[in-house]
């Protein structure tokens, strides 16, 4: 069955870069767009933006445009996203979420959720 | 950036009663482009209704949407204890993505 299985829980400093990966099992990453959503404690998801896993294209959120950046393995069937330059308001969960196609905005499968934690 | 408003906050109510949850946008939506997930504590958002009104893979009758323009419902037909969660609508009208604040239901 389709499952997205995420890396583990980070902990950060401010002004570091955390890279979270996002595994796929039961389907091919490259037929599908992986979307990026993540949730500050107590807040409403936020999108972060997408990749195509057929071409490698990306869109990012403008909130996010030049600090971010999606990235796929195709031979380990595994999408990525890096955050640069993180600060106290970058703590929340990440999550990537499988698009029923590549571009719908209908996300049918979820990791599991990364939490990231940025503190000195 | 289009921005969507939930009502109520919080819904309480008792097992076996309907739930109304309402999503307003701030510009009108295309039909297409609204859906709602479900939250359970702990646990990551499930796709319940996309494209306003079909239901996901797996998902009970009970749940159904509607609406059109920048005016969107979610109705629970019959509220099981199983439905305690936060509802979130989102849109993608304009391949950016955006999520209400979301509509807690509690079980009486």
């Amino acid at each position: 069955q389709v499952q997205l299985a995420q890396s583990g829980t980070e902990v950060k400093k401010p002004g570091a870069s955390v890279k979270v990966s996002c595994k796929a099992s039961g389907y091919t990453l490259s037929s599908y767009g992986t979307h990026w959503v993540r949730q500050a404690p107590g807040q409403r998801p936020e999108w972060m933006g997408w990749i195509n896993g057929g071409n490698g294209k990306t869109k990012y959120s403008e909130k996010f445009q030049g600090r971010v950046t999606f990235t796929s393995d195709t031979s380990a069937n595994t999408g990525y996203m890096e955050l640069s330059r993180l600060t106290s308001e970058d703590t929340a969960v990440y999550y990537c979420a499988r698009d029923v196609a590549f571009n719908t905005g209908w996300y049918d499968s979820w990791g599991q959720g990364t939490l990231v934690t940025v503190s000195s | 950036e289009i921005v969507l408003t939930q009502s109520p906050g919080t819904l309480s109510l008792s097992p076996g009663e309907r739930a109304t949850l309402s999503c307003r946008a701030s510009q009108s939506v295309s039909s297409n482009y609204l859906n709602w997930y479900q939250q359970r504590p702990g646990q990551a958002p499930r796709l319940l209704i996309y494209a306003t009104s079909s239901r996901a893979t797996g998902i009970p009758d009970r749940f159904s949407g509607s609406g059109s323009g920048t005016d969107f419902t979610l109705t629970i037909s019959r509220l099981e204890p199983e439905d305690v969660a936060v509802y979130y609508c989102q849109q993608y009208d304009t391949s950016v993505g955006t999520f209400g604040q979301g509509t807690k239901v509690e079980i009486k």
